[in-house]
């Protein structure tokens, strides 16, 4: 099955700096990549998500890039402010026989601390 | 999007006892899963809730063990069965619509600690 690394399980950036946070992915068949941000004590909630017919996503201070024949993708987040701070979870899902949407498979997690 | 709704939010329980989460939804979903997040850990699927049949576990996850229902297509329950503090975790329902890759969408989870 799926299995999904993720790098680095702990960044802290200076406010104003970029964070750069990657992961790896086992099944060629994935196809779907969502990043989600998890603030103490709530829910987890998409921040952003690539599908595997682009290379590059972009949302105001956050980027998400794929690279398909390496089985990696990263999320880029500029200028970081400190309601940044997080623990940020890449996942991977793949497209099942059928067209049915298949299990997503999460990283472990980064936590991203962003100093003022 | 839709609103999740998870009770209890929060629940202390003893060790051997069973306890019932509740998910509901403000409108009808295709897909209910239920998530395992262990403290300081990432997220660790349950299982799916099928509506109308028996759900389908993830390897390391039993039916005895948690027992999922899903009468509707806006309701699901996991039920955390014999409990041990090892189960002390929260556990997450989350929800997606049928799409090539559809987002999902999780609710605010039940926070289950075992004495």
């Amino acid at each position: 099955g799926e299995n999904v690394e993720q790098h680095p399980s702990t960044l802290s950036v200076q406010e104003g700096d970029s964070a750069v946070i990657k992961c790896t992915y086992s099944d060629s068949a994935s196809n779907y990549f969502p990043w989600y941000k998890q603030e103490l004590g709530k829910r987890p909630q998409l921040i952003i998500d690539i599908r595997s017919n682009v290379g590059e996503k972009k949302d105001q201070r956050i980027a998400v890039t794929l690279n398909k024949t390496a089985k990696h993708f990263s999320l880029h987040i500029t200028e970081t402010q400190p309601e940044d701070s997080a623990v940020y979870f890449c996942a991977a899902r793949k497209m099942n026989y059928g067209g049915s949407q298949g299990n997503l498979i999460f990283g472990k997690g980064t936590k991203l601390s962003v100093k003022p | 999007s839709a609103v999740i709704s998870q009770k209890p939010s929060r629940d202390i329980c003893q060790r051997g006892t069973s306890l019932t989460i509740q998910c509901q939804v403000d409108s009808q979903v295709t897909m209910m899963f239920w998530y395992r997040q262990q403290p300081g850990q990432s997220l660790t699927l349950i299982a799916t809730a099928n509506q109308g049949s028996e759900a389908t576990y993830e390897s390391g996850f039993v039916i005895d063990k948690f027992p999922i229902s899903r009468p509707n297509l806006t309701f699901s329950t996991l039920t955390v069965s014999n409990m041990s503090p090892e189960d002390s975790s929260i556990y997450l329902c989350s929800v997606a619509w049928q799409d090539p890759a559809g987002e999902l969408f999780f609710g605010e989870g039940s926070r289950l600690t075992v004495l």
